[in-house]
C-alpha cells in the first residue's frame, strides 16, 4: 500500500511569488492534515479536511494560505504571496476515521529567500 | 488553548534506557500520542495512551497519568538507530473537533 507523497520535496521561492504544495493521502484515508515545523520548533497544526470539508481551519497563520481539497482525495496548499516566515517543512498527514494513528508525508522543505 | 512541554535534548549511551517526559495542558484530553522524526524524514507514529497506565511495544513503552497531565517515552536497549526527533502530541476536544497538538520535540542522541 502506498504511503502518503508529497510534492515537491523541496521548494525555494522568492519572496513575493506563490507556490503550490501537493499531498496524496493513502486512498481510503477520509481525514487528511497539514502542518508545518521550523526550524527548531513544534509540528505546527494547520488545517484538517474530512473528506473534501474543511473540519477546523484554526491553525493556518492568514489569509495568504489557501488549501483545497477537491474530491477528497488529494489536496493542494497554496501560498500567496510568499513571506520570509512562511519558510520550512509542510507536512501532510492522513487518517482513516476515528483512528488516531496519522501517517505522514515526507514533507515539502520551503525556503522563501 | 494546549500547550505541550518536553526536554529539547537527551543524550544516552548505547544499550541504556532513557525516559523522555512529556507534561501538558490542555482541556477536553482524549488521549497522547509519541511519534518518531529521523532527520530529513517524517514523522512516524509510536503509541497512543487513552487510558492511565504503561502500554508496552517491544523496547518501546509509553505512560499516561491523566490526573498529573503527564506521560512519558521509554526506550530500553537504546540503538544508535534510536538517534530521532520524539514528539508527544495530545488528542483533545477543541470547539466541538478532535484536534492533535504536538510538543517541540526531544533530539535523542545515542551514543556508542
Amino acid at each position: 500500500e502506498a504511503g502518503v507523497t508529497q510534492f515537491p520535496s523541496h521548494s525555494v521561492i522568492e519572496k513575493g511569488q506563490t507556490v503550490t504544495l501537493r499531498c496524496d493521502p493513502i486512498s481510503g484515508h477520509d481525514n487528511l492534515y497539514w502542518y508545518r515545523r521550523v526550524m527548531g520548533k513544534e509540528i505546527k497544526f494547520l488545517l484538517h479536511f474530512v473528506k473534501e470539508s474543511k473540519q477546523d481551519e484554526s491553525g493556518m497563520p492568514n489569509n495568504r494560505f489557501l488549501a483545497e481539497r477537491t474530491g477528497g482525495t488529494y489536496s493542494t496548499l497554496k501560498v500567496q504571496p510568499a513571506e520570509l516566515e512562511d519558510s520550512g517543512v509542510y507536512f501532510c498527514a492522513s487518517s482513516q476515521a476515528l483512528s488516531y494513528e496519522q501517517y505522514f508525508g515526507p514533507g515539502t522543505r520551503l525556503t522563501v529567500t | 488553548g494546549q500547550s505541550l512541554e518536553q526536554p529539547s535534548e537527551v543524550t544516552a549511551v548505547e544499550g541504556a534506557i532513557v525516559q523522555i517526559n512529556c507534561t501538558y495542558q490542555t482541556s477536553g484530553f482524549y488521549g497522547l500520542s509519541w511519534y518518531q522524526q529521523h532527520d530529513g524524514g517524517a514523522p512516524t507514529f509510536l503509541s497512543y495512551n487513552a487510558l492511565d497506565g504503561l502500554e508496552e511495544t517491544g523496547r518501546f513503552s509509553s505512560f499516561l497519568s491523566r490526573s498529573d497531565s503527564y506521560g512519558y517515552l521509554l526506550l530500553q536497549e537504546l540503538q544508535m538507530k534510536d538517534s530521532a526527533s520524539y514528539f508527544c502530541a495530545v488528542r483533545s476536544n477543541s470547539g466541538g473537533y478532535q484536534k492533535v497538538t504536538f510538543g517541540t520535540g526531544t533530539k535523542l542522541q545515542v551514543i556508542p
